[in-house]
């Protein structure tokens, strides 16, 4: 049984149109996270939600919005979607007050955008 | 600005010797660090942390070592095993945000039998 599952594993789009990623946590956690690795390999966190609220966001643009419908979902909709923006999206989930940094990562989400 | 570093993108081992992996970071105001390991196909899962006020963490075939004046730490695999191929990350945190890592970009291990 999967901890942390985000869907899809791949997507595949055109510039210009809006895209979601689906978070779903099933460890009881408060805190959940969307982190970005480029292609340079950097793990970059954007947002982090505890319990509901934004608590962190990493100055990335509003094209991205998160939102949190309950503690165990944090989705990712993203509008006019560019080319910078494909990447590897991860979520991750943690205790709250960030668990120690002992994050619970998905397999990510492939965004490419052609 | 990269605040962590790992500075060797690849490391290969003889399977049974020891793996050490380094990293340096540049932010005084750290003061959590851990490493992330990561298959293909999936997401980092945690391997070990150690808090500044230690030096040393141990788990197993794994150590952590921080020397916090020269701002490195390294990890130790001993001994080391195939199925420890995979990418390591390292991550520092700064208290309170303990869920906001900066990570370096991985350093790709292969144990070669």
């Amino acid at each position: 049984d999967t901890a942390v599952s985000q869907t899809p594993k791949y997507l595949v789009t055109q510039m210009g149109n809006d895209k979601s990623i689906k978070c779903e946590q099933n460890l009881g956690h408060d805190t959940m996270y969307w982190y970005k690795q480029d292609s340079k390999k950097f793990l970059k966190i954007m947002f982090s939600y505890n319990n509901k609220e934004l608590i962190i966001n990493e100055t990335v643009p509003n094209r991205f919005s998160p939102k949190s419908p309950d503690k165990a979902h944090l989705n990712l909709h993203i509008n006019s979607l560019e080319l910078g923006d494909s990447a590897v999206y991860f979520c991750a989930s943690s205790q709250a007050g960030g668990g120690l940094g002992k994050l619970f990562f998905g397999s990510g989400t492939q965004l490419s955008v052609l | 600005d990269q605040q962590v570093k790992q500075n060797s993108p690849s490391l290969s081992v003889q399977e049974g010797r020891i793996s050490i992996l380094n990293c340096d970071y540049t932010n005084s105001m750290f003061d959590y660090f851990l490493w992330y390991k990561k298959y293909p196909a999936e997401g980092p899962t945690f391997l070990i942390s150690i808090s500044s006020i230690k030096d040393k963490n141990e788990d197993g075939r794994f150590t952590v070592f921080l020397n916090k004046s020269a701002k490195h730490l390294s990890l130790h695999i001993v001994p080391s095993q195939p199925g420890d191929s995979a990418v390591y990350f390292c991550a520092a945190s700064g208290s309170p945000s303990l869920g906001r890592l900066y990570f370096g970009r991985g350093t790709q291990l292969t144990v070669w039998p």
